[in-house]
């Protein structure tokens, strides 16, 4: 069965520290895994998209990773800000035809100024 | 311009009655996706729609009904709603894997 999980369920930091949101998947034959963001009461913003032949993707403060050996995927946000605090969510996509997604259950990130 | 866009935001119904919600994309992409995240903020995928056909359908009650009279739109339909319906559900539109959602509809079935 397909499932992905994101640990921990809930994260407070003090602004400014380094951080690691962390996403782990079953079955490593992925074509893809995305990242958003979701603001309370929003819907979900796209932050970085890896496909399966990569192993990381930057943008801006935001680095993600992927290891489909371990089926891992790491979101790093350096120096993180007040503007940072939303619930981050991880989807793998198994099937390129369907371009159908799977979620894991998110991470609220809450950034303390 | 709004990529992807449903209506409308907010929805509050009483058990038993039939609603739809309409989603518009003007990204030009050919698919077309309804998920549902419950209370506990898990989104899990409940149609997909590729120029205007059927592809995914995840075990979702027959009282929901999608129709898509093209292929930039698709709307969900919800007959005979329940308690349980109550979520918030969100319309995708996809090109190479990557996902566009639109903001959402709040359903509260009362």
């Amino acid at each position: 069965k397909q499932e992905v999980t994101q640990i921990p369920a809930a994260l407070s930091v003090p602004e400014g520290e380094n951080l690691v949101l962390n996403c782990s998947f079953t079955d490593s034959a992925i074509y893809n895994l995305q990242w958003f963001r979701q603001d309370p009461g929003k819907g979900l913003t796209s932050l970085l998209l890896i496909q399966s032949s990569q192993r990381e993707q930057t943008s801006g403060r935001l680095n993600a990773s992927l290891d489909k050996s371990s089926g891992r995927s790491t979101l790093y946000i350096a120096a993180s800000q007040p503007g940072d605090s939303a619930t981050y969510l991880c989807a793998v996509g198994w099937s390129g035809n369907t371009g159908k997604l799977i979620f894991g259950q998110g991470t609220t990130l809450q950034v303390k100024p | 311009d709004t990529a992807v866009s449903q209506t409308p935001k907010y929805l509050v119904t009483q058990m038993g009655n039939d609603k739809s919600i309409k989603c518009e994309q003007n990204l030009g992409h050919d698919t077309m996706y309804w998920y549902k995240q419950d209370s506990k903020k898990f989104l899990k995928i409940m149609f997909s729609y590729n120029n205007k056909e059927l592809i995914i359908n995840e075990t979702v009650p027959n009282r929901f009904s999608p129709k898509s009279p093209d292929k930039a739109h698709l709307n969900l339909h919800i007959n005979s709603l329940e308690l349980g319906d109550s979520a918030v559900y969100f319309c995708a539109s996809s090109v190479r894997g990557t996902a566009f959602f639109g903001s959402g509809t709040r359903l509260t079935v009362v």
